[in-house]
């Protein structure tokens, strides 16, 4: 089975804070993603990548950088977080095959909030 | 741009009751789709998906068909449990965003006993 992993389901943080959040991947798919969930809002991309130090802007990637130093790591990072960054935050992962679109696995998600 | 359109919740339906929850989709090319589970405080799963037209998803008695002509993906299930409660979420991939997915906003299901 894959495991997609996050490095904390719940975390409270200050304005003001830089925030790491931490996703692991293990059947070594070369796409990874970050989405934020809000109610009513669905899920919107932040950022995704594709390939090892790749990485490409999605919906709403302002207030966030990204990093991907590994091909089984994808970091998400607010730089100075604020309380409209108060959400659940999923990290996503999926093969990358050539003719195929291929289904994304997800983490179980970590509940940010910022005070 | 890439679209996905569902019905809106919430949904609630007595145990047995019979499900569909409506989703139609914009998109160029041929995309895949596909019906995402999230369970409570969980994560998003895949429930099933389907590759072409005509291709019929199915799983946990969950079933949907990829019907081109009206661009659809409807999600049914014959008898409904307390245990399906869940967000369920539409989505598609391989349309003009080659490597992501378009979700659609998700649709909450409860069902009573």
């Amino acid at each position: 089975d894959v495991k997609v992993t996050q490095s904390s389901r719940y975390l409270v943080k200050r304005t003001g804070e830089k925030v790491f959040l931490e996703c692991v991947q293990d059947m070594d798919h070369e796409n990874m993603f970050w989405y934020r969930q809000d109610p009513g809002l669905g899920l919107r991309l932040i950022y995704f990548s594709y390939d090892v130090k790749m990485k490409e802007k999605g919906d709403i990637p302002e207030g966030y950088s990204v990093s991907r130093e590994k091909k089984e790591r994808f970091s998400l990072i607010l730089e100075s977080a604020s309380t409209n960054q108060t959400s659940m935050y999923l990290c996503a992962s999926s093969l990358s095959v050539a003719g195929l679109n291929n289904e994304q696995f997800f983490g179980p998600g970590t509940r940010l909030t910022v005070l | 741009g890439d679209s996905v359109t569902q019905m809106e919740g919430p949904v609630t339906l007595s145990e047995e009751a019979f499900l569909t929850i409506n989703c139609t989709y914009t998109a160029t090319g041929y995309p895949s789709l596909f019906w995402y589970v999230q369970y409570p405080g969980e994560g998003l799963q895949l429930l099933l998906k389907a590759t072409k037209a005509d291709d019929k998803g199915s799983n946990k008695g969950f079933e949907a068909t990829y019907r081109k002509e009206t661009t659809s993906f409807h999600l049914e299930k014959g008898s409904v449990q307390v245990s399906d409660s869940a967000v369920y979420f539409c989505a598609l991939s391989g349309g003009t965003n080659a490597g992501k997915s378009t979700f659609g906003d998700g649709t909450t299901l409860t069902v009573k006993p």
